[in-house]
C-alpha cells in the first residue's frame, strides 16, 4: 500500500519569504500522480498544484513551485513571495495511475503560518 | 459554475444513531468520492461512486456505506454511530474520463457523536 509522510506538522514563514514543505512517499508503482492541496481555516479543500510521474519536469503555478525526485520519492512544495492568504494546512497526496484506483492517499498535514 | 456542495454543515447525533450526509457533484461530473478527516488521523478514503456504481472502498467497516443517484449525488449513510466517528467528512466529485481526473472538493460535513 501506498503512503504518503509530511514530516513538518507545522511551518512559519515571513511575509514575502519563501518557504518549502517536505513530501516523501512510499510506492512501489512507476506511473503515479502526486499533487499539494491546500485547506484554509475555511475547510474547503483545494488543488495547488499536481505533478506527472512520468514527467521529469518540475510543475510550477504561479508562487507555487515543486522539486520532484522520483528516486528519492520527494515531492516538496516551495512557495515563494509567501502572502497571508497562504496560510492553510498544506497536504501532499498521491494517486496512483492504473485504472480502477482513483482514491487519493494523503499526508498528515502542514500548518503553515505567514508572519506579517 | 457551482462547486461541490453537502448537507448539513453540522450535523450531531448520539451513540448508535444513524447518520445521513449528502453531497452534490459538479455539473458534469460523473464520480463522487468520501473521505474521513478525523483529529489526527488526516484524510482517509472512504468510498468511491461512479456512474451509480461502488467503484473502491477504503479500510471502513461495512456500517459505512453510501449510493450514487442518477442525477449523480449522494449520500454517505453511518449506521451505529461510535464516538470515533466524529470527524469531517469531505465530498470530492471528478469526471472520470477526463486527463487528469482531478478531484474538487466540497465544504464537508462536521459529524459530531456524542
Amino acid at each position: 500500500a501506498q503512503t504518503v509522510t509530511q514530516s513538518q506538522p507545522e511551518m512559519s514563514v515571513q511575509e514575502a519569504e519563501t518557504v518549502t514543505l517536505s513530501c516523501t512517499y512510499d510506492t512501489s508503482e512507476s506511473d503515479y500522480y502526486l499533487f499539494w492541496y491546500k485547506q484554509p481555516p475555511s475547510r474547503q479543500m483545494i488543488l495547488v498544484i499536481r505533478q506527472e510521474a512520468y514527467k521529469q519536469q518540475n510543475a510550477t503555478e504561479n508562487r507555487f513551485s515543486v522539486n520532484f525526485q522520483k528516486a528519492a520519492k520527494s515531492f516538496s512544495l516551495k512557495i515563494s513571495d509567501s502572502q497571508l492568504g497562504d496560510a492553510a494546512m498544506y497536504f501532499c497526496a498521491y494517486r496512483s495511475a492504473e485504472g480502477g484506483s482513483e482514491k487519493l492517499v494523503f499526508g498528515k498535514g502542514t500548518k503553515l503560518t505567514v508572519n506579517p | 459554475e457551482a462547486g461541490v456542495t453537502q448537507s448539513p454543515t453540522h450535523l450531531i447525533k448520539t451513540r448508535g444513531q444513524q447518520a445521513t450526509l449528502r453531497c452534490s457533484p459538479i455539473s458534469g461530473h460523473t464520480s463522487v468520492y468520501w473521505y474521513q478527516q478525523a483529529l489526527g488521523l488526516g484524510l482517509q478514503f472512504l468510498l468511491w461512486y461512479d456512474e451509480g456504481e461502488e467503484r473502491n472502498r477504503g479500510n471502513f467497516p461495512p456500517r459505512f456505506s453510501g449510493r450514487q443517484f442518477p442525477n449523480y449525488s449522494s449520500e454517505l449513510n453511518v449506521n451505529a454511530l461510535e464516538l470515533e466517528d466524529s470527524a469531517l467528512y469531505l465530498c470530492a466529485s471528478s469526471f472520470y474520463m477526463s486527463s487528469y481526473n482531478e478531484q474538487f472538493f466540497g465544504p464537508g460535513t462536521r459529524l459530531t457523536v456524542l
